[in-house]
């Protein structure tokens, strides 16, 4: 079973429309990560957390945010998607004492 | 200021042929952490290795290797007798100890032909 486990895999939603990504890990990982992939700029951080009660904006924070529900689980939302948020989006977690970090398999999303 | 720079943007080989995907970092952490990803066309991201600053032990896996030479900022992955398996998007990543992220090159697309 993965570690990190994202839904949905693939959405197509129309400009404007709301959208959540989420996440969920099963190794009781405390810190974890919203990555965007866009071809050519590698990965760029949107939100991390540190457990629940700590959230912070990354690179890229506009448009998105985020909600860590409980140490396993960290979504990750569009409030009104637009078009150049069409991207895959990678969730991400890892425990404190490594740099390793353990990814999910990725949601593409595509705004229309 | 942490960067990770892959200067090839996409490498084409024979398959057998050997293949070298380079990775420059930049950093001013003395601890730091230095990582390689795959992603297949399916699009996950695979884990290949982890390497500590202060280890600069070259590392070997099967047909996978690592040239950690902090020297030159350095962190290259030699890919041995290629197959069209390893056809991928290869990432190099940093993470300093002052930092809370992994920084991300821009990645190296391998194309193997058969």
């Amino acid at each position: 079973d993965a570690d990190v486990t994202q839904t949905p895999r693939n959405r197509i939603t129309k400009t404007g429309k709301r959208i959540m990504l989420e996440c969920s890990q099963t190794k009781g990982h405390d810190r974890m990560y919203w990555y965007r992939q866009d071809p050519g700029l590698g990965l760029q951080l949107i939100y991390y957390s540190f457990d629940v009660k700590d959230i912070n904006k990354g690179e890229i924070s506009d448009g998105y945010s985020v909600s860590r529900q409980a140490q396993a689980k960290f979504s990750l939302s569009l409030e009104s998607a637009i078009p150049n948020q069409t991207a895959l989006y990678f969730c991400a977690a890892r425990g404190s004492g490594t740099g390793e970090l353990f990814f999910g398999e990725g949601s593409r999303l595509t705004v229309l | 200021a942490q960067k990770v720079t892959q200067a090839q943007t996409e490498i084409s080989v024979v398959e057998k042929e050997d293949v070298t995907l380079d990775c420059v970092y930049e950093t001013r952490d003395t601890t730091y952490y230095l990582f390689w990803y795959k992603q297949p066309p399916s699009g996950e991201l695979v884990f290949l290795i982890r390497r500590n600053s202060f280890d600069e032990q070259n590392e070997i896996s099967g047909r996978y290797s690592w040239n950690f030479q902090k020297s030159t900022s350095s962190f290259n992955f030699t890919i041995t007798a290629s197959q069209v398996v390893d056809s991928a998007v290869y990432f190099c990543a940093l993470k300093g100890d002052s930092s809370y992220k992994l920084i991300f090159g821009s990645g190296t697309r391998l194309l193997v032909r058969p």
